[in-house]
């Protein structure tokens, strides 16, 4: 079946711009996660959904940082006036319950270039 | 805070060799850990996991127990293979009830023929 879906795959975009990044969930996942992996480091969590939940918001960098989610489906990740230092590869992942015996299913990610 | 420190990369072994990729965590309570694996062009995937002290997880014919005396919980295979080749990432769940991830910096495997 379809696995997590994120796009764009790339995106580059100037210093001081908005962007968007989207993500489309495995349907019927009630959690939803939202990673960063900057260049040569590990996954640094951004936010997470679970189902009519207030998200956690505890990882994201910055008030430039935004998430929402519509339900239990798609989600998308606001960065607002990039910095260069937002550069990196952002990755979705859903699980189908809460809990940690869940696994977590990732996409592909965004790889984000502010330049 | 909790965190997970894993063995730097890049690591190239020859195929049939033995692999082992260290992980030591630090947590408060009792963490559920992870070994996630990221193939060339594909997404991270669970590769195998332990929810409690002295499991063993295991797949893929890789292994890794979770010792809580040390802290660890090192991955091993006996014999890798060229399709071995990624980057393994280890992890630990922060908070029960959420599988609230966090990640080691990751460690590139490279399996020569």
């Amino acid at each position: 079946g379809a696995g997590v879906s994120q796009s764009p795959s790339n995106k580059v975009t100037e210093k001081g711009k908005d962007v968007e990044l989207r993500c489309d969930p495995i349907s019927g996942h009630t959690a939803l996660y939202w990673y960063r992996q900057r260049l040569g480091q590990g996954l640094e969590f951004l936010i997470y959904f679970q189902g009519n939940s207030a998200p956690d918001k505890s990882g994201l960098p910055s008030d430039r940082f935004s998430a929402e989610r519509t339900g239990e489906s798609v989600s998308t990740l606001t960065i607002q006036r990039t910095q260069q230092e937002d550069s990196a590869v952002y990755l979705c992942a859903s699980s189908p319950r809460r809990g940690n015996n869940s696994p977590l299913h990732f996409g592909n990610g965004t790889r984000l270039t502010v330049t | 805070g909790n965190s997970v420190t894993q063995m730097e990369g890049p690591v190239t072994l020859s195929e049939e060799a033995f692999l082992t990729i260290n992980c030591t965590y630090t947590a408060t309570g009792y963490p559920s850990l992870f070994w996630y694996v990221q193939y060339p062009g594909e997404g991270l995937q669970l590769l195998l996991k332990a929810t409690k002290a002295d499991d063993k997880g295991s797949n893929k014919g890789f292994e890794a127990t979770y010792r809580k005396e040390t802290t660890s919980f090192h991955l091993e295979k006996g014999s890798v293979q060229v399709s071995d080749s990624a980057v393994y990432f280890c992890a630990l769940s922060e908070v029960q009830g959420a599988q609230k991830l966090v990640f080691g910096q990751g460690t590139r495997l490279t399996i020569n023929p």
